[in-house]
């Protein structure tokens, strides 16, 4: 059975950091790219990142770009998102994903972002 | 990048009805990488069609998707009072980003 599980979100000032963490779990990791979403509180969903399966390329929004890194490690299964200088709308729930042939979603990571 | 416009923003229906959601795309989406996602408040979203017309598992065969190119519709052919929710639509074709729609509001009437 394919789990995604976030961690590492909480509240933050404007300008600091946090780091999300997605769990991976029941398929071959490695093998598929991996995909950030976030949803802004009352607000749409927003695609905000994706990495290949090796790492090779990686993927940003215009409005996270600069600010946030994604990385994996497939040795430990693990997707992470590296979120610096953030802001006031960076608040959102933040979604890991990936697609095997159907997509699978985590259950979201609460970001607040406030001072 | 891919535009996705879904239409209407609200819709209000009765149990019972059939329910028609469109999701109109700026640009040809590529290998019809088209899907559907059912959100409630305070939950993820929950996907529900993708491939633009492959159901995921245990969605009921109520829902189903279908179009390809730029115009895709989901159908819901008999509503549920648990069907009342907002669907989103998200392009995944090609290179990101993988676009979402601004989502349709599906409302008791």
């Amino acid at each position: 059975e394919v789990q995604l599980l976030e961690s590492g979100g909480g509240l933050v000032q404007p300008g600091g950091s946090l780091r999300l963490s997605c769990a991976a779990s029941g398929f071959t990791f490695s093998n598929y790219a991996m995909t950030w979403v976030r949803q802004a509180p009352g607000k749409g969903l927003e695609w905000v990142s994706a990495i290949s399966g090796g790492s090779s390329s990686t993927y940003y929004a215009d409005s996270v770009k600069g600010r946030f890194t994604i990385s994996r490690d497939n040795s430990k299964n693990t997707l992470n998102l590296q979120m610096n200088s953030l802001r006031v709308e960076d608040t959102a729930v933040y979604y890991c994903a990936t697609r095997i042939t159907m997509i699978y979603w985590g259950q979201g990571a609460l970001v607040t972002v406030s001072s | 990048e891919i535009v996705l416009t879904q239409s209407p923003g609200t819709l209000s229906l009765s149990p019972g009805e059939r329910a028609t959601l469109s999701c109109r795309a700026s640009q040809s989406v590529s290998s019809s990488y088209l899907a559907w996602y059912q959100q409630k408040p305070g939950q993820a979203p929950r996907v529900l069609i993708y491939g633009a017309s492959s159901r995921a598992t245990g969605i009921p065969d109520r829902f189903s998707g279908s179009g390809s190119g730029t115009d895709f519709t989901l159908t819901i052919s008999r509503l549920e009072p648990e069907d009342f929710a907002v669907y989103y639509c998200q392009q995944y074709g090609g290179s990101p980003p993988h676009t979402f729609g601004q989502g349709t509001k599906l409302e008791i009437k």
